[in-house]
């Protein structure tokens, strides 16, 4: 099993419409979740951190669910400028083989979203 | 304004040659860590790097080489022993990681185009 997995996509959607992404964790001791965007031959770029008790951001809601061990993306309102590939980023300690502490980040593999007329 | 700098935006490799792609980080981050990314694909951890002078093996290190000798700097060596090096290399850092929160947030650098002629 991945250490992070994502729907799968493409998502095709109209403008104005709600979507959802969901994205699961296998690391029970994960500690931070991200939600980034990453528009075609650029870098990722933060779109939202996500914090336990869930948070929002103009049309953008992240929720985290600890007990099913996955994070949320939902957009509200599609615009034609959402369409993007969106990355969730896990981080959780872990040590390296001399035992130092560090954090892993790992990235799912991303969604694709696409909004049309 | 503090941030990540990569070069060489393109840049472009014969075959059996070795290339360094640079990364420069004014933001006073510890982490520092480079990717690889395919088209349609996720990205995939190289290197990483907790401080200076050290440095550990990621999911796809064979091929490759770093070395972290100034905070600052945190340079990827792409060998002549990487069978397929044609790839989007992004060089990413991250503040000293704090326990649940939101603030360990990954910045990326503009990332680095390479092509094997």
């Amino acid at each position: 099993r991945k250490e992070v997995e994502q729907d799968p996509g493409p998502f095709n959607v109209p403008e104005g419409a709600t979507v959802a992404f969901n994205c699961t964790y296998s690391n029970s001791a994960s500690q931070s979740f991200f939600w980034y965007r990453q528009d075609c031959r650029k870098e990722p770029k933060l779109l939202m951190s996500v914090y336990s008790s869930g948070n929002e951001d103009g049309r953008f809601t992240a929720q985290l669910n600890r007990a099913s061990q996955y994070i949320s993306l939902l957009i509200r309102d599609s615009k034609l400028s959402d369409s993007a590939t969106y990355l969730c980023v896990v981080i959780f300690r872990s040590a390296n083989a001399g035992g130092t502490s560090y954090g892993k980040l790992t990235f799912g593999q991303g969604t694709i979203l696409t909004v049309h007329p | 304004d503090g941030g990540i700098t990569q070069s060489p935006k393109y840049l472009f490799r014969k075959e059996g040659q070795n290339v360094t792609l640079s990364c420069e980080q004014n933001l006073n981050h510890d982490a520092m860590y480079w990717y690889r990314q395919d088209p349609g694909q996720g990205l995939r951890l190289i290197y990483y790097s907790q401080i200076v002078n050290d440095f550990q093996k990621g999911d796809i290190a064979e091929g490759y080489s770093v070395s972290r000798e100034k905070k600052e700097s945190f340079p990827l060596t792409v060998t002549s022993a990487q069978k397929n090096p044609t790839a989007f290399y992004l060089c990413a850092s991250r503040p000293p990681l704090r326990a649940f929160s939101g603030a360990n947030v990954l910045t990326f650098g503009a990332g680095s185009r390479l092509t094997v002629l």
